[in-house]
């Protein structure tokens, strides 16, 4: 089975633009969630979907959004980008009744 | 909500010395899994565990679960340069439905 793909890599924004980061799972997985990773941080939970569905959310501000289609396929969305928005989105999915998160490689973004 | 305290932070040792990271939480836990990340890489789960006092062995990787389920560790024994990375605890509080809390990872250098 191919891994989970995110799509892009890399990215590099100014401050107060938007920016949309996508997420394909794992065929048959149903649950994908997405973290940020900064050095200070760790790895901070922002939120979980499951049939098209948010099933958890994390403690970021409202200009994290994030949505997931009939596919399984999930995006995520920051609008207004801040400086201390640049950090590495990672997703990650499970299977149906799984606990174990497969991540993705990651989309590394850099706000200026 | 969930926390988890891992320490330490960082460790350096040399080749062929032990490691051991440890995972704290002041709640009782569901279960416990560890994940890897390799320099410019991504979270790569490597155990579950969820029973109390479990012991479970990867060739030089000892992971343990406390007896009260509260805590957890990783061993690795005869570390070698492809241990470098920096390895997460993850944890499920016992209270349904919640997503995955990462500890803030321990850093492995290890010196030829």
């Amino acid at each position: 089975k191919a891994g989970v793909t995110q799509t892009p890599r890399y990215l590099i924004k100014t401050r107060g633009q938007q920016v949309t980061l996508s997420c394909s799972p794992i065929s048959g997985h149903r649950s994908v969630s997405w973290y940020q990773q900064t050095p200070g941080q760790g790895l901070q939970f922002l939120f979980e979907y499951f049939s098209e569905t948010q099933r958890n959310k994390g403690n970021f501000p409202g200009r994290f959004s994030g949505r997931q289609f009939s596919n399984s396929r999930s995006e995520m969305n920051v609008s207004t980008l801040e400086l201390g928005d640049s950090a590495l989105y990672l997703c990650a999915s499970s299977s149906p009744g799984g606990e174990t998160q497969y991540f993705g490689p990651g989309t590394r973004l850099l706000v200026l | 909500g969930q926390q988890v305290m891992q320490i330490p932070q960082y460790q350096h040792v040399q080749e062929g010395e032990d490691f051991t990271t440890y995972c704290n939480s002041s709640t009782t836990l569901s279960n416990i899994q560890w994940y890897k990340q390799r320099p410019g890489g991504h979270p790569v789960f490597l155990i579950q565990l969820v029973k109390s006092g479990e012991v479970k062995k990867q060739k030089r990787l000892t992971f343990q679960f406390g007896e009260a389920k509260k805590n957890s560790s990783l061993h690795i024994t005869a570390t070698q340069t492809t241990d470098v990375g920096t390895y997460f605890c993850a944890v499920h509080s016992l209270v349904g439905n919640t997503p995955l809390v990462f500890g803030k990872g321990t850093r492995l250098s290890v010196i030829a």
